[in-house]
């Protein structure tokens, strides 16, 4: 089976524009959940859908939100882009959503606002 | 909320030592424990998981983990160390949140292990 896979896998962005990055999960899978990396906050969670629906939402501003497609294929967006937002943007997919379900990782989206 | 917390920001090990990366976590109910690997410009690896039955979890690669509840601890071990094995590794757990459900790990600030000849 294909791994989960994002694109694009480099993004240089200026302030003030906007972005999408997009996750195909593993075949199969139905939970797609976001996660943004950086050196000074570590791993954090940005959202989680299931069957196009949103479950979980963490703290993060409006500005970043997402969407899940019919074939569990989702995107992100990010609004208004800040110098802070430069990261590593990781998307993971498990097939149940459940407690116990190993959710899988991409190898991430590289963003870079300048 | 479900925590987990990574008490060492490097560790170091000789190669075919064992190795000890430490993981502690505070939950409510029954926790559900994940340790994943990433190496440089990659994702998140899965290595092995805790969710019920055995203590002792094997996983991936050779490693293993102990989950020990009476000191809220799951420990990655693995008994002879590699110089491929350097990376950075991270322990999670799936909190629950408000809702109860759906699938958000809470992840740890990460361990980076140097193996050396």
């Amino acid at each position: 089976k294909a791994g989960v896979t994002q694109t694009p896998r480099y993004l240089i962005k200026t302030r003030g524009q906007q972005v999408t990055l997009s996750c195909s999960p593993i075949s199969g899978h139905r939970s797609v959940s976001w996660y943004q990396q950086t050196p000074g906050q570590g791993l954090q969670f940005l959202f989680e859908y299931f069957s196009e629906t949103q479950r979980n939402k963490g703290n993060f501003p409006g500005r970043f939100s997402g969407r899940q497609f019919s074939n569990s294929r989702s995107e992100m967006n990010v609004s208004t882009l800040e110098l802070g937002d430069s990261a590593l943007y990781l998307c993971a997919s498990s097939s149940l959503a459940g407690g116990g379900d190993t959710q899988y990782f991409g190898p991430g989206t590289r963003l870079t606002v300048l | 909320a479900q925590s987990v917390a990574q008490p060492e920001d490097q560790v170091n090990v000789a190669e075919g030592n064992p190795l000890t990366v430490k993981c502690t976590y505070s939950v409510s109910g029954n926790p559900y424990l994940f340790w994943y690997v990433q190496y440089p410009n990659r994702g998140l690896q899965f290595l092995l998981k805790y969710i019920t039955g055995d203590n002792l979890v094997k996983g991936s690669y050779g490693f293993e983990a102990e989950f020990n509840k009476s000191q809220t601890s799951f420990h990655l071990k693995k008994p002879s160390a590699l110089v491929s094995d350097s990376a950075l590794y991270f322990c999670a757990v799936r909190d629950l949140g408000l809702t109860g459900g759906g699938n958000k790990l809470t992840f740890g600030t990460g361990t980076q292990l140097k193996v050396e000849l």
